[in-house]
């Protein structure tokens, strides 16, 4: 049964700390999305992945935020310095590119508390 | 930019009742719609995706219309049953060009089956 992983599923840290999210997407997919889950915004991209290339990381603060494929099993999500504002569920999803039929499958999240 | 609307943002039901989603959408040049479950601290989960050629789409008691040109889709659930209680998200795909890859979510519905 494929499916996408996400570790930690929790965390809880203080703020200012290193945060490092890690998601292993189903085998074969190409395409990888990082998404923020709030109370107020919803569901909302931060980053996108085609082939481990970055091609859109536009919803990402940039200032601390970073996301990598180091390789075609792993994506990681990275917050430095993280603060109560990230407080969030962060879910992986990942896809088998582009096609006539497009579907996006989710991890379970990462519940991230910055206290 | 796109922007989704799910209206209630939650439903109470007794059991067996017949029941509809709504999901709207501002732009109708869109490739696809999905509609996903999320149960409380998991992922979503894909249940119904719709091109923008179709009208419905039919799971089991699940079926999802779609029209596009009034940027509108319902999701109809038969004989709801408590195992049904959950959070319901649309989602649409832009049909091309910068972001086509995007899947631009609504806050969801949160559906409650009362035995």
């Amino acid at each position: 049964d494929a499916r996408v992983t996400q570790t930690p599923r929790h965390k809880v840290t203080e703020m200012g700390q290193e945060v490092t999210m890690r998601c292993q997407p189903i085998l074969g997919h190409n395409t990888v999305f990082w998404y923020r889950q709030t109370m107020m915004q919803g569901l909302e991209l931060l980053a996108y992945f085609r082939n481990r290339a970055p091609l859109d990381d536009s919803g990402m603060p940039k200032d601390r935020f970073s996301a990598e494929m180091p390789d075609a099993t792993l994506a990681t999500l990275k917050i430095q310095p993280s603060e109560p504002r990230d407080s969030a569920v962060y879910f992986c999803a990942s896809g088998p590119g582009e096609g006539a039929v497009y579907e996006q499958y989710f991890g379970p999240g990462t519940r991230l508390t910055v206290t | 930019k796109q922007e989704v609307t799910q209206i209630p943002a939650a439903l109470s039901v007794p059991e067996g009742e017949n029941l509809v989603l709504n999901c709207s959408f501002t732009d109708s040049a869109i490739y696809n719609l999905q509609w996903f479950r999320q149960d409380p601290g998991k992922g979503l989960t894909s249940l119904l995706l719709i091109q923008s050629s179709q009208r419905e789409q039919t799971s089991g008691r699940l079926n999802a219309s779609l029209d596009k040109s009034s940027g509108r889709s319902t999701l109809y659930i038969a004989a709801s049953q408590p195992g049904d209680s959950a959070t319901y998200l649309c989602a649409v795909r832009p049909h091309s060009g910068a972001g086509s890859y995007q899947l631009t979510f609504g806050k969801g519905t949160k559906l409650s089956v009362i035995p």
